[in-house]
C-alpha cells in the first residue's frame, strides 16, 4: 500500500524560481524522507526529517514537516536545470521498511 | 569506491524463464531491499534482509526469490510464477536496523519480458 502520496504529479518551473513537492500520509511515523531520482537511475537520498522535527535545511532544500496534518514539504529553492528529476518522499510505515509515494515529475525550464 | 552495483543493467528474457538480478554492496551495510519500480509509479517492496541467512518477504513478493548467504550479496531470482515481471527493479542497502534509516541505491536493472 502506498502510505505517502506526492502532490502535485508534474511541475514544470522556470530557473531561478522555487519549487515546492507536498507529501501527506496516513498513519503515525518517526521520520519521512524525500529522494531523488534521475531518469532511469537510482534514487539517491535528500533529506531525513524526525516526527519531533519540525524543519530541516540541507543547501537549497528545506523540508518541513507536520504530524498534526500528516504532510511535508519539499522546497527547492533558486532551482537550476540539474535539478530536473523525480522526487519521491518515503516513510516508516513500520521500523523496518520504508513505503514511497508514487513521485513528483520536476522539469525545470532553461 | 563504496556503494551497490547491480547487474545487468538492462536484461531480456523470454516467458516462462527464471532470471536472477546480482546486487552486491560493499558498504558494509546490514540491511538490504529489493524493489520494483513501475513506469509513473513508486518503489513497491518485494524482499528485504536485516541480516545474513535471513529475509522477509515485502509488500508483492509472489513470484519472487532471493538469497543472503553473504553480508555484501542479495541476488533476487524473477520467477516465472511472476505475471508480470517487466519492470525496473532496484536494490537498496541501509546500515540502520533498528529502524527504517537512509537508503543507498543502486542503479537498477530493467527486465524485459517478450
Amino acid at each position: 500500500s502506498q502510505q505517502g502520496e506526492e502532490d502535485p504529479q508534474a511541475l514544470s518551473i522556470q530557473e531561478g524560481e522555487n519549487a515546492t513537492m507536498n507529501c501527506s500520509y496516513k498513519t503515525s511515523i518517526n521520520n519521512l524522507q524525500w529522494y531523488r531520482q534521475n531518469s532511469g537511475r537510482g534514487l539517491v537520498h535528500l533529506i531525513l526529517i524526525r516526527s519531533n522535527e519540525r524543519e530541516k535545511h540541507s543547501g537549497r532544500l528545506r523540508v518541513t514537516l507536520d504530524t498534526s496534518k500528516k504532510s511535508s514539504s519539499l522546497l527547492i529553492t533558486a532551482s537550476r536545470a540539474a535539478d530536473t528529476a523525480s522526487y519521491f518522499c518515503a516513510t516508516d510505515r513500520s521500523a523496518r521498511q520504508l513505503t514511497f509515494g508514487s513521485g513528483t515529475q520536476l522539469t525545470v525550464l532553461p | 569506491d563504496g556503494g551497490i552495483t547491480q547487474s545487468p543493467k538492462y536484461l531480456f528474457r523470454k516467458e516462462g524463464q527464471n532470471v536472477t538480478l546480482s546486487c552486491e554492496q560493499n558498504l558494509n551495510h546490514d540491511a538490504m531491499y529489493w524493489y520494483r519500480q513501475d513506469p509513473g509509479q513508486g518503489l513497491r517492496l518485494i524482499y528485504y534482509s536485516q541480516i545474513v541467512n535471513d529475509f522477509q518477504k515485502g509488500d508483492i513478493a509472489e513470484g519472487y526469490s532471493v538469497s543472503r548467504e553473504k553480508k555484501e550479496s542479495f541476488p533476487l531470482t524473477v520467477t516465472s510464477a511472476q505475471k508480470n515481471p517487466t519492470a525496473f527493479y532496484l536494490c537498496a542497502s541501509s546500515g540502520v536496523t533498528g529502524e527504517a534509516g537512509e537508503l543507498f541505491f543502486g542503479e537498477g536493472s530493467r527486465l524485459t519480458v517478450l
